[in-house]
């Protein structure tokens, strides 16, 4: 069955840590992969996505994933983390259908201690 | 503005009553979503739209009822709104790649 598997409900990290989120996916065809914030109250905003080539991708407010094919896994990092950062944030797969609805995981919140 | 809309933002409604949410995008994108965002479940998908015209159900649709007669718009309804319908719920468009999410629209159904 596809899915998108987050191990950690709940994270807290220090400000100005590094971050390190986990998403493990399993998919029948070529994935696409994101990853999505979405701060309390608000809609999902999308981070960063990986669709072929270089495994480390870049994305907004200095997050990086980097995509592992032999793991299935699409691990989200931030080399130093803002209390701005504090969020829910979600894995989600898609074989770059048009026609495909993304399968997202069930989310990690975040929390930034001072 | 471009985009994609959502109205209402929040709601109240009392069980057994219709709902309609609304939902609006302006990049003509042929694909729609409906989703519904739950503490524990993450987002499931509702229904979906592949033109006008053209839905199909996800993977909880029960008591649901969707139509698309514009490609812009996609309205969902709940037909006799049920407390396990209170949740948060949004709408996305896709272009091949990507998905753009609207705002939500908060459903307390009491």
């Amino acid at each position: 069955a596809q899915s998108v598997t987050q191990p950690d409900i709940h994270i807290t990290v220090s400000e100005g840590a590094s971050l390190e989120l986990r998403c493990n996916y399993s998919y029948g065809a070529t994935p696409y992969l994101f990853w999505y914030v979405q701060s309390p109250g608000q809609g999902l905003q999308l981070l960063l996505k990986y669709f072929s080539g270089d495994t480390l991708v870049q994305g907004i407010k200095g997050f990086e994933a980097e995509f592992k094919r032999s793991q299935s896994s699409f691990n989200l990092r931030k080399p130093s983390v803002h209390w701005s950062d504090a969020a829910e944030y979600f894995c989600a797969v898609g074989d770059g259908q048009a026609g495909t609805a993304l399968i997202f995981g069930k989310g990690t919140t975040l929390s930034v201690s001072s | 503005d471009a985009g994609i809309t959502q109205s209402p933002r929040y709601k109240i409604t009392e069980t057994g009553r219709q709902v309609t949410l609304m939902c609006h995008q302006t990049w003509s994108h042929s694909y729609m979503f409906w989703y519904r965002q739950d503490l524990g479940h993450g987002l499931r998908l509702i229904y979906y739209s592949a033109a006008a015209d053209i839905t199909d159900k996800g993977e909880v649709p029960d008591g649901y009822v969707v139509s698309r007669s514009k490609t812009e718009n996609f309205p969902l309804t709940l037909e006799s709104a049920t407390r396990s319908q209170t949740s948060v719920y949004f709408c996305a468009s896709k272009d091949r790649y990507e998905q753009y999410f609207g705002p939500g629209t908060r459903l307390t159904v009491t």
